[in-house]
């Protein structure tokens, strides 16, 4: 089955500890995309990477980290720096094609992640 | 820089009654549009897009989009609406070149039987 795979759905976390979200997906896509999740915020941007070994900073990067080391995969980490990590968060991807990043983005099923 | 105004939060409606969710761009150039739904506890789902062409977009469960570059817009329509509608919806914009997609804020269309 082709797509993007977000483990685990849901996920509680203690204040102070690292958490790290998984997002896998078998699209052979090179963008990947870490989008945060709001009540009334929209989507906004963590982290992006569109190649193996690379990232950017998103809009809202501070208390996150990312890492790149295969096409496939791309977790987020949540640290204890970032002060209300309560969301819900979402992986995309997206295919580059002649080194122009594709228009359109493909999103896993989301991880909802509790401060407790 | 580009960024994405949906003027709605909330749009209740009735059941088979038609809607219109309402979508306004800023960019100074050439841009590539999206709808996309989103329901409960699910990620993003494409509905529809405008990359060039015709500006009547026909997508997904009966919706259409209009581009009006002139007024900057790109409502989302469906002329008849169904319980299984009740979802959040995005638009969302980018320009060639860019990296990313900006996306608005949101709107709740929720459908009363």
């Amino acid at each position: 089955d082709g797509g993007i795979t977000q483990s685990p759905k849901y996920l509680f976390r203690k204040e102070g500890q690292n958490v790290t979200l998984s997002c896998e997906q078998n699209l052979n896509h090179d963008a990947m995309y870490w989008y945060r999740q709001d009540p009334g915020q929209g989507l906004r941007l963590i982290y992006y990477s569109q190649i193996v070994n690379d990232f950017q900073k998103g809009d809202i990067a501070e208390g996150y980290s990312v890492s790149r080391e295969k096409k496939e995969s791309f977790p987020l980490t949540v640290t204890s720096a970032q002060k209300n990590p309560t969301a819900f968060y979402l992986c995309a991807t997206s295919p580059i094609r002649d080194r122009v990043v594709n228009t359109e983005a493909f999103f896993g099923q989301g991880t909802r992640l509790t401060v407790v | 820089a580009q960024s994405v105004t949906q003027l709605d939060s909330q749009v209740p409606v009735f059941e088979e009654a038609p809607v219109e969710l309402r979508c306004n761009y800023s960019s100074s150039v050439s841009v590539y549009l999206f709808w996309y739904v989103q329901y409960p506890n699910q990620g993003l789902q494409l509905l529809l897009k405008y990359l060039s062409g015709s500006t009547l977009v026909k997508g997904i469960n009966g919706f259409e989009a209009e581009f009006n570059k002139s007024q900057t817009s790109f409502h989302l329509r469906k002329p008849s609406v169904h319980i299984s509608d009740t979802a959040e919806y995005f638009c969302a914009v980018t320009r060639t070149g860019a990296q990313k997609l900006v996306f608005g804020q949101g709107t709740r269309l929720t459908i009363n039987p």
